[in-house]
């Protein structure tokens, strides 16, 4: 049974550019949630989807937006990039269903900013 | 202030200790509390689940909650070198997580 899985591994991008993270959830969950860890720091809620909607939405600004496709998986985009928005970006899935506090964690990508 | 604090450390004990993690919390709406342990340059991998106050014990690690004093700890009994990693302790009310800032540990031979 695989796990959450993240891709890519790593990302390098200039100022001012765009990017886009993918993310598949671990197979039986339908909730997928996005979070920012800055070097040193805990992993900080971006937001969460379900049934391709937006549930919740944590302190970020417009430049993060986020899609779930049908068959659960999301992707995460980010415009006007910062040097700030370096950061390792991790992906958590987990059954509404079942009470989805329960998270599992993918392994990450890593965004740096030029 | 910090909705979680979590004393960053570092921590380092030799082989076989006792080791205590702690966080508290100033949320009491927070009801759902976890432990994950986080090698470097890895996704955080769940170790303790527990829901309201209490303790709960799995192999080498205990999770306690103390509710009343917004408190919760992670115990693990004889430590190992591979135990070495940063441990994040989390809590929720609803489906967001709230992270503390997380404790490096690092056991030694």
């Amino acid at each position: 049974d695989a796990g959450v899985t993240q891709s890519p591994t790593h990302l390098i991008k200039t100022r001012g550019q765009q990017v886009t993270l993918r993310c598949s959830p671990k197979s039986g969950h339908d909730t997928v949630s996005w979070y920012q860890q800055a070097l040193g720091q805990g992993p900080q809620f971006i937001f969460q989807y379900y049934e391709e909607e937006e549930r919740q939405r944590g302190n970020f600004p417009d430049r993060f937006s986020g899609h779930q496709f049908p068959n659960y998986s999301s992707e995460l985009n980010v415009n006007a990039l910062l040097l700030g928005d370096s950061a390792l970006y991790l992906c958590a899935s987990s059954r509404l269903a079942g009470g989805s506090d329960t998270q599992y964690f993918g392994p990450g990508t890593r965004l740096t900013v030029l | 202030q910090k909705e979680v604090e979590q004393d960053p450390g570092p921590l380092s004990v030799p082989e076989g200790a006792i080791v205590s993690l702690n966080c508290t919390y100033s949320n009491s709406a927070f009801q759902y509390f976890m432990w994950y342990r986080q090698y470097s340059r890895k996704g955080p991998e769940l170790l303790m689940y527990t829901y309201s106050s209490g303790n709960k014990e799995d192999g080498r690690f205990t999770a306690q909650v103390d509710k009343s004093s917004k408190y919760i700890s992670l115990f693990i009994r004889d430590s190992q070198p591979s135990d070495s990693a940063t441990y994040l302790c989390a809590m929720s009310d609803t489906d967001k997580l709230i992270f503390g800032t997380g404790t490096r540990l690092q056991v030694f031979p």
